[in-house]
């Protein structure tokens, strides 16, 4: 159980594109989903915190009109980079959690390319 | 902010051995969990901890959840090749996360 499905896993493009990823839990439903960035060799950093219904609530230093999250089913996330440039390229993962203090299960992750 | 410390930063042991790891936070905890990373991939949940001064085994695995609510510690027994991996750990309310520990496992 507790499955989450991230989608795309791989995405390539020029710089100046939108790229939307997604995230879905599977087998649970999710009230809360978190997205985080990670660079080689370092850790998760958090980038914002959406909860279904209501509008994410963003790490200090993250930008919400460049990443834009959607989170409009107890079972879809979604996170758009807006207008991607090269600096934007790295590894994002998104995870779902069921109820407050429950573990959160994470998804495969994207590795954004920006060329 | 919250502080949320990770170490060893890497270990590089031999097959067989057992491992320790450690987390100390800044503020309370809820909840601790740990996670182990392999390249290219996203985290799996190991093991998590509800109560202060719980102790939880999965397979060789065994964490616990300090008296103080500030700290966690990781060991691996009998470590063998697979264990291979960055573990991290990470807790509520904050949901960050350690700065991990690579591990390594000369076979």
């Amino acid at each position: 159980g507790a499955v989450v499905s991230q989608h795309p896993s791989r995405v390539i493009c020029k710089s100046g594109t939108s790229v939307k990823i997604e995230c879905r839990s599977l087998d649970f439903q999710a009230t809360t989903m978190f997205w985080y960035r990670q660079f080689p060799k370092q850790s998760l950093m958090l980038m914002a915190t959406s909860n279904e219904g209501s509008k994410a609530t963003y790490e200090q230093g993250v930008e919400k009109d460049k990443f834009l999250i959607n989170h409009a089913s107890l079972t879809l996330s979604t996170l758009t980079v807006t207008s991607a440039h090269p600096e934007d390229s790295s590894f994002y993962i998104c995870s779902a959690q069921g109820y407050s203090n429950q573990p959160q299960h994470f998804g495969d992750g994207t590795r954004l390319s920006i060329l | 902010g919250q502080q949320l410390n990770q170490s060893p930063q890497s270990m590089f042991i031999q097959e067989g051995e057992d491992v320790s790891m450690n987390c100390t936070s800044s503020s309370i905890f809820n909840t601790w969990l740990w996670y182990k990373q392999d390249p290219g991939e996203g985290p799996v949940l190991l093991i998590a901890l509800y109560k202060a001064g719980e102790l939880t085994s999965n397979g060789r695995l065994t964490a616990q959840f300090g008296i103080t609510r500030k700290d966690s510690f990781l060991n691996i027994s009998a470590s063998i090749p697979s264990d291979v991996g960055i573990y991290f750990c990470a807790g509520h309310p904050s949901m960050r996360f350690g700065a991990g520990t690579r591990l390594t496992v000369k076979p």
